[in-house]
């Protein structure tokens, strides 16, 4: 089946303890990316990546780190989190990078709580 | 201002009624999504567009890029409906591959 997980769905940590929300797809998608949703604020782009070894920021990057070694995984890193950094998070990845975005597939999301 | 405005923010209706809800946006695009977030919290992409009209059962989506406006129809509505339809747009020039996401619009179907 066609999907995108992510690991753990929910967690609740304390201040300044690193953490890394995993992200995986087995679709064979080039571009992949990272949301954090916030009520009032809706949806917003954490972090994307175009292919292997090529991520960019999105709109809300600040305390937040990401990898793309592999075509099929992009972690998530907080190496230092805090609590504003409480929020629903989405991966996402879609087949053809470049403006015009194929169909996005979205994670069931991970639940982070920060305490 | 947001780049992205959706309308209503909220919607009630009656099972069977045709909804609309539109998305109006600031900035130059190369194409616009719109997805369905369930009440569990899971997102589903429903459409791509970057012109004209696609429909898929009783969904349908238009855009006009003139006029940088998009609506979403849902025909002979039902409460399975129920979901938050939100609109994201892919910008060009500064907003290269980013995505830029509309507030939501939160819509209800009464049995």
């Amino acid at each position: 089946e066609a999907q995108v997980t992510q690991n753990p769905r929910y967690l609740i940590t304390v201040t300044g303890k690193k953490l890394t929300v995993t992200c995986s797809q087995n679709m064979n998608h080039e571009y992949m990316s990272w949301y954090r949703q916030d009520p009032g604020l809706g949806l917003r782009q954490i972090y994307y990546s175009m292919n292997v070894e090529v991520t960019d920021k999105g709109d809300v990057p600040e305390g937040y780190k990401v990898s793309r070694k592999e075509k099929r995984n992009f972690p998530l890193i907080l190496e230092s989190p805090s609590p504003n950094q409480t929020s629903l998070y989405f991966c996402a990845s879609s087949k053809i990078p470049g403006p015009t975005h194929d169909t996005q597939y979205f994670g069931p999301g991970t639940r982070l709580t920060v305490l | 201002k947001n780049e992205v405005e959706q309308s209503p923010q909220n919607l009630t209706a009656q099972e069977g009624e045709f909804i609309t809800i539109n998305c109006s946006y600031s900035v130059g695009i190369s194409a616009l999504h719109w997805l369905q977030q369930h009440p569990g919290g899971g997102i589903v992409s429903l459409f791509m567009l970057s012109s004209g009209k696609k429909k898929h059962g009783r969904l349908i989506a238009t855009i006009n890029i003139q006029e940088k406006h998009s609506s979403l129809h849902i025909t002979a509505s039902h409460p399975r409906d129920s979901a938050v339809y939100i609109c994201a747009v892919i910008g060009v020039e500064e907003y290269g591959n980013k995505l830029v996401f509309g507030a939501g619009t939160i819509l209800r179907v009464k049995s």
